[in-house]
């Protein structure tokens, strides 16, 4: 039961931004949209969250269209170390043992 | 910085062994999780605690038990290793404020 949808892969130049996109249609009203990143061989990274408002962090922008079906993730300024699969989770914050459930993600190579 | 440290990098074990895995936050988090990352499979959800001595079974129990004496440290436990179990395994602590996970580096445990 996939709550969200991302491409499989894509491909970004190292230095230009990577819009990073996810279909979420059937979010909850009280559901947050979380980005993680896996590097290869190590754990999950926390990136950034939001309910509906547009977020920003050191790391990332986070984009929620207006009907919350929908949102991209922005990295601004891509480097070969953004290589990484990234995943986008929908989730109620607050409840215990709240899990974090992986799609299958999308693959980002940065390239030179 | 949260720290989210797991007791091995590699582990090599027999069937039928009884297998100790360590996982210690350094953030005073409320939350603890294991999980086990497997090929095609995504994150599942083995345990979590939400305070010392507290747990709950997640979606893959079978085969583990845990510990959680101290705040900061939640162990896992295979009471006989078997070549199912063989796979990543990944320790998170989750803040109570934004309910963002954080994790370990992860264990690779294979069972011959």
């Amino acid at each position: 039961d996939a709550k969200t949808t991302q491409p499989p892969s894509m491909d970004c130049a190292e230095g230009r931004a990577a819009n990073l996109p996810c279909n979420h249609s059937t979010i909850s009203g009280n559901e947050y949209v979380y980005w993680y990143r896996q590097i290869h061989s190590q754990g999950p990274q926390y990136i950034i969250h939001g309910l509906k408002n547009n977020e920003t962090n050191e790391m990332a922008s986070l984009i929620i269209t207006e009907d919350r079906k929908s949102s991209t993730l922005i990295l601004p300024h891509a480097t070969l170390r953004d290589t990484a699969v990234y995943y986008c989770i929908v989730r109620v914050a607050g409840a215990a043992g709240n899990k974090l459930t992986f799609g299958g993600g999308t693959r980002v190579l940065v390239k030179p | 910085d949260v720290k989210v440290t797991q007791s091995s990098r590699y582990l090599v074990k027999r069937t039928g062994e009884k297998v100790f895995l360590e996982c210690v936050q350094d953030m005073d988090h409320e939350n603890m999780f294991w999980y086990r990352q497997d090929p095609g499979l995504g994150l599942r959800l083995i345990y979590f605690s939400y305070d010392v001595k507290m747990k709950e079974k997640g979606d893959i129990p079978e085969g583990y038990s845990v510990s959680r004496e101290k705040k900061e440290r939640f162990s896992l436990i295979l009471e006989s290793a078997s070549t199912n179990q063989t796979s990543m395994y990944l320790c998170a602590s989750e803040e109570g404020l934004r309910y963002e996970q954080y994790f370990g580096p992860g264990t690779r445990l294979t069972v011959t």
